[in-house]
């Protein structure tokens, strides 16, 4: 079945070093991929998106790629700060409605 | 400006019993929505609207009843609560319809014994 995962269900870095987070995605008509973070006792927020058309998109701090041979997607987090603690997600939209969220990788960021 | 709002944020309710979680937003958003986040998994669709008066089901909806009587209100109703409606709830919405970004409350925790 259609499914979003993470490789790692943790990940620990040190503060100021450049973060990876991953995720595979199975359904290779999906269109739009989504980053979310959350943190403790607070509800999703949007970090960055991207379509199937593209295969990298820059934020502030932020980038996405998207590599659709392997059907994986990364979030990369540069000089990560104690504030990046939190739960990170990938999200992907096979059309319409239908949004498959995956259950997240918890970034702990050592001072 | 407040965003979504969400209320109560916890509630523990007995087998059977009844409850609605209240949702509202301040951005004069079209479309809102209702999750449920279980440990371990993502994100799961219950219902969703696409704008005042209209309700529609989504992934998970069974158990769940659903009324957007206001554009800026979308109620959840659990009816006869079950152990397996032990969850955190949240709420979102967003001007536009996915992948439109989504805008999610702080969530509502609620355990049903």
């Amino acid at each position: 079945g259609e499914s979003v995962g993470l490789h790692l269900p943790t990940l620990s870095v040190q503060e100021g070093d450049n973060s990876i987070i991953n995720c595979a995605y199975s359904n290779s008509a999906s269109d739009y991929f989504i980053w979310y973070k959350q943190e403790s006792g607070k509800g999703p927020q949007f970090i960055i998106d991207i379509r199937s058309n593209m295969d990298k998109r820059q934020g502030q701090r932020v980038t996405v790629l998207l590599n659709k041979t392997v059907k994986h997607l990364s979030l990369q987090i540069a000089a990560t700060q104690p504030g990046d603690s939190a739960v990170y997600f990938c999200a992907e939209n096979t059309g319409g409605f239908k949004t498959i969220f995956g259950a997240g990788t918890r970034l702990f960021v050592k001072a | 400006n407040a965003g979504v709002t969400q209320t109560p944020k916890f509630r523990v309710l007995k087998t059977g019993q009844s409850m609605t979680l209240l949702c509202a937003q301040d951005m004069n958003h079209e479309y809102m929505y209702w999750y449920r986040q279980d440990p371990g998994m993502g994100l799961r669709l219950i219902h969703y609207s696409v704008g005042e008066g209209t309700t529609a089901k989504g992934e998970v909806p069974d158990g769940y009843n659903v009324s957007r009587l206001k554009k800026q209100n979308f109620l959840l109703g659990l009816e006869s609560a079950a152990p397996s409606q032990t969850s955190v709830y949240f709420c979102a919405s967003s001007w536009g319809q996915p992948p439109n970004e989504q805008y999610f409350g702080p969530g509502t925790r609620l355990t049903v014994t």
